[in-house]
C-alpha cells in the first residue's frame, strides 16, 4: 500500500542485538497494527496503537506511535533467531485495514 | 477459540481455469477480509463484509473475482478465469467489528497459476 510506507524493506542483525523497524503513513493514523509473518503463513498479531504518545510492548517488542499520529516505530531489544520473519504495519485509513509492504527480518545465530 | 479456516491450503491450476476458496471466520465476527499477497509484498484488500453485505470491493477485479459471504458467516472467493498474475497467497480476516479492533487471519491458501 503507498498509504503506508515501512522502512527498511529488509534487515539482517546479530542475534542479541537491538533494531527498529519504521511505519509512516501519509494521513492520520486512527489505528494502528503491528502483525508478524512467517513465509507463506498467515499474520500474527502482535500490538494495537491507538493514542499518539501510545506505547505497547510484549516481551522484547516495544512498539509506538508517535504523537502526531503518522508514525509508528517497532523496536526489537536483544534479537532472538525466533524473531525473524516480516514485520508488517497495518492501519484503518479508509475504514479498512491496509498493509505496509512489510519488513523482512533476518535474526544471524 | 477456534480460528480463521481456510481451505484449500494449496492450489494448482492452470491458467484459464477457474478455483474458489474457502474462509470459515472467528465465531460471531461480523467483519470479514479477503487480501491477495503476492510474493514479496504486503497484503492488499479485495473485499470487505460487513455480515453479508459489501463495505469495500474498490480493489476486487470484478471482471474476474466475485466473493460472497452466505448468511454472514462462511465466505468463498472464486477466480474465473484465472490469470498467471492471479498467483499469490489468499489471506481471509475476520474482525468483532470494521475499525479498532484487531482482525485475526487464517493460514492462507497459496495459489500457484500456471
Amino acid at each position: 500500500s503507498q498509504e503506508l510506507e515501512q522502512s527498511p524493506q529488509s534487515l539482517i542483525v546479530q542475534e542479541g542485538k537491538n533494531l527498529t523497524i519504521n511505519c509512516t503513513s501519509s494521513k492520520t493514523l486512527y489505528g494502528l497494527y503491528w502483525y508478524k509473518q512467517k513465509y507463506g503463513e498467515g499474520l500474527i498479531f502482535l500490538m494495537m496503537l491507538q493514542k499518539g504518545g501510545e506505547e505497547k510492548s510484549h516481551e522484547k517488542i516495544t512498539a509506538k506511535l508517535d504523537e502526531k499520529k503518522q508514525q509508528s516505530s517497532l523496536h526489537i531489544t536483544a534479537s532472538q533467531p525466533s524473531h525473524a520473519g516480516i514485520y508488517l504495519c497495518g492501519a484503518d485509513i479508509t475504514n479498512d485495514m491496509r498493509f505496509g509492504a512489510g519488513t523482512r527480518l533476518t535474526v544471524k545465530p | 477459540e477456534a480460528g480463521v479456516a481456510q481451505s484449500p491450503r494449496y492450489k494448482i491450476i492452470e491458467k484459464r481455469q477457474s478455483v474458489a476458496f474457502w474462509c470459515n471466520p472467528i465465531s460471531g465476527h461480523a467483519t470479514l477480509y479477503w487480501y491477495q499477497q503476492i510474493l514479496g509484498q504486503g497484503p492488499k484488500l479485495l473485499i470487505q463484509f460487513q455480515n453479508n453485505g459489501v463495505v469495500d470491493d474498490s480493489q476486487l477485479p470484478k471482471d474476474r473475482f466475485s466473493a460472497e459471504r452466505l448468511k454472514g458467516v462462511d465466505s468463498t472467493l472464486k477466480i474465473q478465469p484465472a490469470k498467471l498474475e492471479d498467483s499469490a497467497v489468499y489471506l481471509c480476516a475476520s474482525s468483532l467489528v470494521s475499525v479498532n479492533t484487531e482482525a485475526f487471519f487464517g493460514q492462507g491458501t497459496r495459489l500457484t497459476v500456471v
